[in-house]
């Protein structure tokens, strides 16, 4: 089943504290990105990757690190969390045709 | 830069009711667009896409026509169900330099009541 896995799903930190938010995708794209969501905001692109080793910054990178070592992988990494970082977080692969699959997300709350 | 408005919502309808969930955009060039679902809990699903001007997108009843002459892409579906209670997002993408980046509204809560 094609498929892109995040982790965790939920997330209680306190500020400061580094975390890393896993991604997944099973069906070989090249293309991966995370969002964050807001209300009211809709969601707004941090960072995406077009390849191996190839990342940049969307529209709200401020805050966070990415990597993308493996073509299956893109860990999101937020190295001193703050509470302006609490949000609905997704992740994302692209396919043909400018369509992308998103994951379940990833609720942060940073206290 | 590039956006998207979609109709305020919370939207709430009888079963068997007419939907229109109203969109427009602003793009240079020649965008493509989408609408997203996301059921409770769960991440988004496309629902429908088109490419050019012109073209409808269907799924699941659910219809959607792009319109370059008024730049909206209006979503439709002709009788409703419990079952698409969820949030629905208008969005498009204009590729750039290999960025497939995708430009959301703000969404609209569909609630669907028997």
């Amino acid at each position: 089943e094609a498929q892109v896995t995040q982790n965790p799903r939920y997330l209680i930190t306190v500020t400061g504290k580094k975390l890393t938010v896993t991604c997944s995708q099973n069906m070989n794209h090249e293309y991966m990105s995370w969002y964050r969501q807001d209300p009211g905001l809709g969601l707004r692109q941090i960072y995406y990757s077009m390849n191996v080793e190839v990342t940049d910054k969307g529209d709200v990178p401020e805050g966070y690190k990415v990597s993308r070592k493996e073509k299956r992988n893109f860990p999101l990494i937020l190295e001193s969390p703050s509470p302006n970082q609490t949000s609905l977080y997704f992740c994302a692969s692209g396919g043909d045709w400018n369509i992308q699959y998103f994951g379940a997300g990833t609720r942060l709350s940073v206290l | 830069g590039d956006s998207v408005t979609q109709m305020e919502g919370p939207v709430t309808l009888s079963e068997e009711a007419f939907l229109t969930i109203n969109c427009t955009y602003t793009a240079t060039g020649y965008p493509s667009l989408f609408w997203y679902v996301q059921y409770p809990g769960e991440g988004l699903q496309l629902l429908l896409k088109a490419t050019k001007a012109d073209d409808k997108g269907s799924n699941k009843g659910f219809e959607a026509t792009y319109r370059k002459e008024t730049t909206s892409f209006h979503l439709e579906k002709g009788s409703v169900q419990v079952s698409d209670s969820a949030v629905y997002f208008c969005a498009l993408s204009r590729s750039n330099f290999g960025n497939e980046k995708l430009t959301f509204g703000t969404g609209t809560r569909l609630t669907i009541i028997p």
